[in-house]
């Protein structure tokens, strides 16, 4: 059960959009819908920003949007915001009880 | 309002164990699965199991080495991991479910662990 990968980093200038991706494998993102991503902002816990592909928990702005094609998950952050300046990771239920992390996206707001 | 009370700072030796407890509350404490998450230096988020009270899962790659259990009466889940190195140092995480897979919407803390002779 590998982590699923994600490119180390990603920029763009306020009000751009980024998109991030997650590639997993067909036991995971494949092959169930249960990708959450969290973002992380070094010295708090993590905050989930997506459920279930594509669903965002109240509070959440609507400029954070989640998609799945195939093995591949990504998260695009339209409108950046310097306050959107941190680590991202995806998650994807695997099976079996199991859950399997993304290697995490630094997003830099140039 | 739901809350996790994660225990403080831990230093062990290579080849120790740490417990690590998760103390919740402000809702049914049977009814939502609790998450172990870790984070470690240059590294991303890597997940431990899941427990609710009665059923566990591990990750594949700490079976035999973590094992979480829970006391219904305080409502506090705990997480043992076991034959620590160098590379277990990490800040650890528990996490509630929201109702569906993998959805933490509830987070401790975090437990700093640092593992060092």
């Amino acid at each position: 059960q590998s982590a699923l990968t994600q490119p180390p980093s990603a920029s763009g200038s306020p009000g751009q959009s980024v998109t991030i991706s997650c590639t997993g494998t067909s036991n995971d993102i494949g092959y169930y819908n249960y990708v959450c991503w969290f973002q992380h902002h070094p010295g708090k816990a993590p905050k989930l920003i997506i459920s279930e592909v594509t669903k965002r928990p109240s509070g959440v702005p609507d400029r954070f949007s989640g998609s799945k094609s195939g093995n591949t998950a990504s998260l695009t952050v339209s409108g950046l915001q310097a306050e959107d300046e941190a680590d991202y990771y995806c998650t994807s239920y695997a099976g079996r009880g199991t859950y399997v992390y993304g290697t995490g996206t630094a997003v830099t707001v140039l | 309002q739901v809350q996790l009370v994660q225990s403080g700072t831990e230093v062990k030796k290579p080849g120790a164990s740490v417990k690590i407890s998760c103390k919740t509350s402000g809702y049914t404490f049977t009814n939502n699965w609790i998450h172990w998450v870790r984070l470690a230096p240059g590294q991303g988020l890597q997940w431990l199991g899941q427990i609710r009270p009665s059923d566990t899962d591990n990750a594949p790659r700490f079976r035999g080495r973590v094992t979480m259990t829970a006391d219904t009466s305080t409502s506090t889940v705990y997480m043992q991991l076991s034959s620590l190195t160098s590379e277990d140092t990490a800040l650890y995480f528990c996490a509630r479910d929201g109702g569906t897979y993998g959805d933490n919407e509830f987070w401790g803390q975090g437990t700093l662990v640092t593992v060092s002779s």
